[in-house]
């Protein structure tokens, strides 16, 4: 297991495409988390996953963005109609799920979408 | 409102030297402090991580420290290598009634000069 795993790495799309980005976790983590980050800023959560369900959305996900995990594994973004405003790194962590709270993200190299 | 904010902003140092990076958060109920690493297009990589009672955690030439009570962390880089430009982002976990959460700061811009 070479930790997580993320593609495609760079995506450059017209505005008004549709782009699914894929992540791959740790594979004994239960616990997967998507985040978007722009430049000189910190993450900014999307969503995670516990499992196959998905247990909590940020009011950044908009209509237009949907996320899976269909068999509690890999999961996928999709980001329909992209605007320019969707360009950014979109970035997956995955972890276990610790019962105090101290789980520690392992974040993927992230994928960087382009808008044009 | 739960924050994080991280100072300075940016920081250029000479290699060899050391530097000290600043973190203060108003998160509240809080659970641990994280320091993260992220070089420039590659996601972030956890440095430490301490809970209420830690004060001081090491790894390797990063040390961080805590003060729960002021609510501040600190991350020493000592001896500092070009391969420490990079930048360095506060994460602080608090409670909620549907689990934990994390506030991220901004991050602190560190390049590292022959």
């Amino acid at each position: 297991d070479t930790g997580v795993s993320q593609n495609p790495r760079h995506k450059i799309t017209k505005r008004g495409q549709n782009v699914t980005f894929r992540c791959d976790p740790i594979s004994e983590h239960n616990r997967l988390y998507w985040y978007r980050q722009t430049l000189g800023q910190g993450p900014e959560f999307l969503t995670y996953f516990q499992n196959e369900a998905q247990l909590e959305k940020s009011r950044l996900l908009s209509d237009r963005f949907s996320a899976e995990r269909p068999k509690g594994s890999f999961s996928t973004l999709e980001i329909q109609r992209t605007e320019q405003g969707d360009s950014a790194m979109y970035l997956c962590a995955s972890s276990l799920r610790a019962a105090l709270g101290a789980n520690v993200l392992t974040f993927g190299a992230g994928s960087r979408l382009t808008v044009l | 409102k739960n924050q994080v904010e991280q100072s300075p902003q940016s920081l250029i140092i000479l290699e060899g030297k050391n530097c000290t990076l600043q973190c203060n958060y108003t998160v509240s109920p809080f659970s641990n402090l994280r320091w993260y690493k992220q070089d420039t297009g590659r996601g972030p990589v956890s440095l430490t991580i301490m809970t209420f009672s830690e004060n001081t955690k090491s790894n390797g030439r990063y040390t961080a420290t805590l003060d729960a009570d002021t609510k501040q962390s600190s991350l020493h880089i000592t001896a500092s290598q070009l391969s420490d430009s990079a930048s360095y982002i506060c994460v602080v976990s608090y409670y909620t009634g549907g689990g934990n959460k994390l506030t991220f700061g901004t991050g602190t811009q560190l390049k590292v000069e022959l």
